[in-house]
């Protein structure tokens, strides 16, 4: 099992660029959830799905930013256009029950 | 929703010597777990330890264990004879019963003096 699988793990770009983070959960996983960590705002939760369906994107910050999950292997979130605050480390996380949260290793994103 | 709070920013603690992390957390459900993670250098989040909040028994891996005081909202980490490689940054988390979202609290960073 390789584990949750994020790429890029660094990404530099320039404001107002479109930025695209990917994410493979665990096979058999039926969550998948987006996080955001900061120094001021610590790890926040963007969004989650459950089957591949959006369940809350409550803490998605504005509308620059979207998630998708096309299939179960698979999730984005792309930020649309991007500015210097957006600049975090993103994880993704899969689950198949509550004791099963796993982390991919995070992309770091510096928007300059 | 629930809240977690961890108020310490920093710990430091001598190597082989005990430490404790602390950790409060506010929650309506009555079915919640919680969580110590532990995130190094390489940023990749590990967890540490759980506990259901049913259990009366204080959850234990190796040299870890908890202080899980229900009536208190209160969860704290021991780590017993501290290794150099426990230095990391320390996050508590909950997960109530009515959903699957984990919520942390802002974290503690131990270190470890040789």
């Amino acid at each position: 099992d390789a584990g949750v699988i994020q790429s890029p793990r660094h990404e530099v770009t320039e404001m107002g660029q479109e930025v695209t983070l990917r994410c493979k959960p665990i096979s058999g996983h039926d969550y998948l959830f987006w996080y955001r960590q900061t120094m001021m705002r610590g790890l926040e939760l963007l969004i989650y799905f459950n089957n591949n369906v959006p369940i809350d994107d409550s803490g998605m910050p504005e509308d620059r930013f979207s998630a998708k999950m096309p299939n179960a292997s698979f999730s984005t979130l792309k930020i649309q256009p991007s500015e210097p605050r957006d600049s975090a480390v993103y994880f993704c996380a899969s689950s198949l029950n509550r004791f099963g949260y796993t982390f991919g290793s995070g992309t770091r994103l510096t928007v300059v | 929703a629930q809240t977690v709070t961890q108020s310490q920013p920093e710990m430091s603690v001598q190597e082989a010597e005990t430490v404790t992390l602390s950790c409060t957390y506010d929650t309506s459900e009555s079915d919640y777990y919680l969580f110590w993670y532990k995130q190094p250098p390489s940023r990749q989040m590990i967890l540490v330890i759980r506990q259901e909040a049913y259990k009366q028994q204080n959850a234990t891996e190796n040299r870890f264990s908890v202080n899980f005081q229900k009536a208190a909202k209160s969860f704290s980490l021991k780590i017993s004879d501290s290794q150099l490689g426990d230095a990391a940054m320390y996050f508590c988390a909950c997960l109530t019963g009515a959903n699957s979202k984990l919520t942390f609290g802002k974290g503690i960073t131990l270190s470890v003096r040789p």
